[in-house]
Formats: C-alpha cells, structure tokens, sequence
C-alpha cells in the first residue's frame, strides 16, 4: 500500500546534540512538508519542498534543517539551536504543491 | 488567508447525538477549505475538503461540512456521533492566490460521552 512512513515513532534527544528524523514516501508525489504540533496549537510548517531539489523556509525554520535530494525522502533535522525542540513531528506529502495533503503517522520528540 | 479559529477547544457529547464543530477564518480573497481528524498519536486524515462548487460538503465517516461565504464559516456537522468518533478535529484554510500553505485551527477534541 502506497503511504507515508515516518521513523522513529519516539526519538529522544540529549542536550547539544542534533537528531534527524525521517520520512519516506512511495505515493510519488511531488511536495513534501514537515509540520510540528504542541499541545493545543495548530500545526506549524517547518519547511516544505516543491520538488526534488528545493525546499523552502516556513513559519518556524529557525533550528531546523531539511534535504530534498530524492523524491521520496524529506528527512528533517533538528539542530541544538533549537531549544525547544519537544513536540510531536508531522510529515506530509501531496501531489503536487497546495494539492491534498497526505500525512505520516508522526514522531513524537522529546528532551532527556 | 490571515487566521483560522476554530471556537471550541472541546466539544462533549452523547452518544447517537448531532454534532457541530465551527470554524471560522478571515481572508479577503477566495478560499480552499479542508477539515481533518487526528486519532491519538497518528497523523492527520482527510475528512472533507471544499474546492469550489456546492457549499455542501459530504466526506468520510458520515461526516459533512457547509461553506458560508458571508460568514467565512466552514462549520462540520455529524448527524449522530459513535464511541469510534473520538478525536481531534482539525479546519484549515488556503488561499487560492497566495504561494503560501494551509492556514491551521487550534484543533477541537471531540469527546463522546456513552
């Protein structure tokens, strides 16, 4: 079955120190997007990716890296500039850019 | 579009009884609209989604939703709600002209009492 697989599904993090967290897709579409959700919020775009190749900043980048270098993968980084990286992580995909938004099944990020 | 409000941040509610979450958004020009659920500790899943045409939306689940454009509400209603209902139900917003993405509402948990 064609999906969005994200993993892990739990991740912790030790301070100064950068993990990646990762999402596949095999619906051969062409925009990705990375979301973070806090308890009671919306959900917020990190960055987001037209096409292989590119990607774009959105509303909060800062402390956050992304690679585009294959269609199906949009692998996220979180830096040790990000100080307050808790929260659960949302990857999507769409066919193309603004269509339909497809999303993973999350990772949830925590601080030990 | 400049914000999405959903305006209950929990709505509790019997079993087998009708359900309406509201969402309301402000923009100034034409608009996409889309509802999602998020069952616990999952992603987010399509319900419904509003691109043009009859205001009357009907999605998965049962679920549907009614645009009102003098209103710039997108309000999604359940005629009766089961125990398997339970989640938290997201409204977002595009703006057909703009480059940017969806605009998200808080959320709205969804709690059916038996």
């Amino acid at each position: 079955d064609g999906g969005i697989t994200q993993s892990p599904k739990y991740l912790f993090r030790k301070e100064g120190q950068n993990v990646t967290l990762s999402c596949e897709q095999n619906l051969n579409h062409d925009a990705m997007y990375w979301y973070r959700q806090d308890p009671g919020q919306g959900l917020r775009l990190i960055y987001y990716s037209q096409i292989v190749n590119d990607f774009q900043k959105g509303d909060i980048a800062e402390g956050y890296s992304v690679s585009r270098e294959k269609k199906e993968s949009f692998p996220l980084t979180v830096t040790s500039a990000q100080k307050n990286p808790t929260a659960f992580y949302l990857c999507a995909s769409s066919i193309e850019f603004r269509g339909t938004q497809h999303f993973g099944d999350g990772t949830r990020l925590s601080i030990l | 579009a400049q914000s999405v409000t959903q305006l209950d941040s929990q709505v509790p509610v019997f079993e087998e009884a009708p359900v309406e979450l509201r969402c309301n958004y402000s923009s100034s020009v034409s608009v996409y609209l889309f509802w999602y659920v998020q069952y616990p500790n999952q992603g987010l899943q399509l319900l419904l989604k509003y691109l043009s045409g009859s205001t009357l939306v009907k999605g998965i689940n049962g679920f549907e939703a009614e645009f009102n454009k003098s209103q710039t509400s997108f309000h999604l209603r359940k005629p009766s709600v089961h125990i398997s209902d339970t989640a938290e139900y997201f409204c977002a917003v595009s703006e057909r002209n703009s480059n940017y993405q969806l605009i998200w509402g808080a959320g709205t948990k969804l709690i059916i009492k038996p």
